[in-house]
């Protein structure tokens, strides 16, 4: 089955202690992303990566890391985590690169942080 | 900034038609995405608009204007499960960066 998966899907930590959520696809895709959800903000881009060794910052990336070794892989990295980042992550894959045209987004089911 | 705007909520009734409507900015535009959000769920992705006009989906349709930064997103024959957000999402002309909008909770009644 056609999938992204993210591990944990829940997750509770104190300020400071480094962990990381992981995100895999299965469908080949060059294109993956990270986003976080937060009430009536929406959804909002923390990095991107266009390929395997090519990341991006997209609009909130302060305080994240990632890292794009593998095709299939787009880890999410919480160096020292602080409270500002309790939030609903989501990952998202995609087939196609830059200056392609339909380029729908398959997400992952969603990870909910929370940092005391 | 890059803002898009959505209304908060909408309410509708079974089997009516609903519009919503997303305005954004126009500069470095390269494609207008929307998706649908269950509470709980992820988003699934509805719709792709990058040059002017009205695409149609089974229920579904969305039309863009570039010139005035402008979308929309057409309900008809609304049914209970289509109580849900629906996300605006603007792509940037350089790159694959998404800015999505604060989505609009819909609700449907009986």
């Amino acid at each position: 089955e056609a999938q992204v998966t993210q591990n944990p899907r829940y997750l509770i930590t104190v300020t400071g202690k480094k962990l990381t959520v992981t995100c895999s696809q299965n469908m080949n895709h060059e294109y993956m992303s990270w986003y976080r959800q937060d009430p009536g903000l929406g959804l909002r881009q923390i990095y991107y990566s266009m390929n395997v060794e090519v990341t991006d910052k997209g609009d909130v990336p302060e305080g994240y890391k990632v890292s794009r070794k593998e095709k299939r892989n787009f880890p999410l990295i919480l160096e020292s985590p602080s409270p500002n980042q309790t939030s609903l992550y989501f990952c998202a894959s995609s087939y196609a690169g830059v200056g392609s045209g339909l380029d729908e987004q398959f997400f992952g089911p969603g990870t909910r942080l929370t940092v005391l | 900034g890059q803002n898009i705007d959505q209304p908060t909520e909408m309410t509708a009734t079974e089997g009516a038609i609903v519009q919503i409507n997303c305005t954004y900015q126009t500069s470095g535009f390269n494609g207008l995405f929307w998706y649908q959000q269950h509470a709980g769920e992820a988003p699934t992705f509805l719709s792709y608009n990058v040059l002017d006009g009205l695409e149609e989906k089974g229920r579904f349709s969305s039309f863009l204007s570039r010139s005035k930064g402008y979308s929309y997103l057409l309900l008809k024959e609304l049914q209970m499960k289509d109580s849900a957000s629906y996300l605006c999402a603007r792509r940037d002309n350089y790159g694959q960066n998404f800015v999505f909008g604060p989505g609009t909770r819909l609700s449907v009644l009986p």
